[in-house]
């Protein structure tokens, strides 16, 4: 079965207090590696796609890493507001376009 | 049109009736996905559709659910004999097709069911 674990369910940071957050992955064979950030009260918004180990994205203060078993969403020097839940979601392979979800993590960065 | 839309945002209804839910996807985008979200949790895929093709329905929780697309645009997701269990919130996303992994994601419904 496809599974998305995602670490730690809540973190709390300080402004300019760099960190990482971990999703784990287990699933037959992956199409692609998505990452959103999810404000409350609102729809997903995407971030980066990631298709293949050792790929690396960047946006702003974010940058996603891949690995056959786990991706990083590593946040430098973050601002309050970064604060939001971020969720990671994997697309299977396998010929549906459904993407499975991680719970989030709830991510709150105090100035 | 500009971002995906959805409609109603809330719903509150009681146990047995049923309920219709709108999509509006982007515009041009070939393919429409409904997911259910419950509180503190990630979105869980529903189905999809590819123009008015519904390819994947394996995420519906039971044969009180259904989805249609008639016309490859607007979508609706429908709840028959709602029960507590189905409160959450259905949120609706698009992209441009079946091989654009990107997908967009709507504000979402909340559905209460008292």
């Amino acid at each position: 079965e496809d599974q998305v674990t995602q670490s730690p369910e809540a973190l709390r940071l300080q402004e300019g207090e760099s960190s990482s957050l971990n999703c784990s992955y287990t699933v037959s064979g992956l199409r692609g590696l998505f990452w959103y950030r999810q404000d409350p009260g609102k729809g997903p918004e995407f971030l980066f796609t990631l298709y293949s180990a050792g790929e690396e994205k960047e946006k702003e203060r974010l940058k996603a890493t891949l690995t056959k078993k786990e991706s990083f969403l590593h946040i430098t020097a973050p601002k309050p507001e970064d604060s939001a839940t971020y969720l990671c979601a994997v697309r299977p392979v396998g010929g549906s376009e459904k993407l499975v979800f991680g719970k989030g993590t709830k991510l709150t960065v105090n100035p | 049109g500009a971002g995906v839309s959805q409609s109603p945002r809330y719903k509150v209804t009681k146990r047995g009736q049923d309920v219709t839910l709108r999509c509006d996807p982007i515009s041009s985008h070939a393919t429409l996905y409904w997911y259910q979200q419950a509180l503190g949790q990630g979105p869980e895929f529903l189905t999809y559709f590819n123009y008015e093709a519904q390819p994947d329905k394996s995420g519906l929780p039971s044969d009180r659910f259904s989805a249609e697309r008639p016309e490859g645009s607007i979508s609706t997701l429908t709840i028959q004999r709602t029960e507590q269990r189905d409160s959450a919130m259905y949120r609706c996303a698009s992209s441009l097709d079946r091989g654009t992994d990107t997908q967009y994601f709507g504000p979402g419904t909340r559905l209460t069911v008292l």
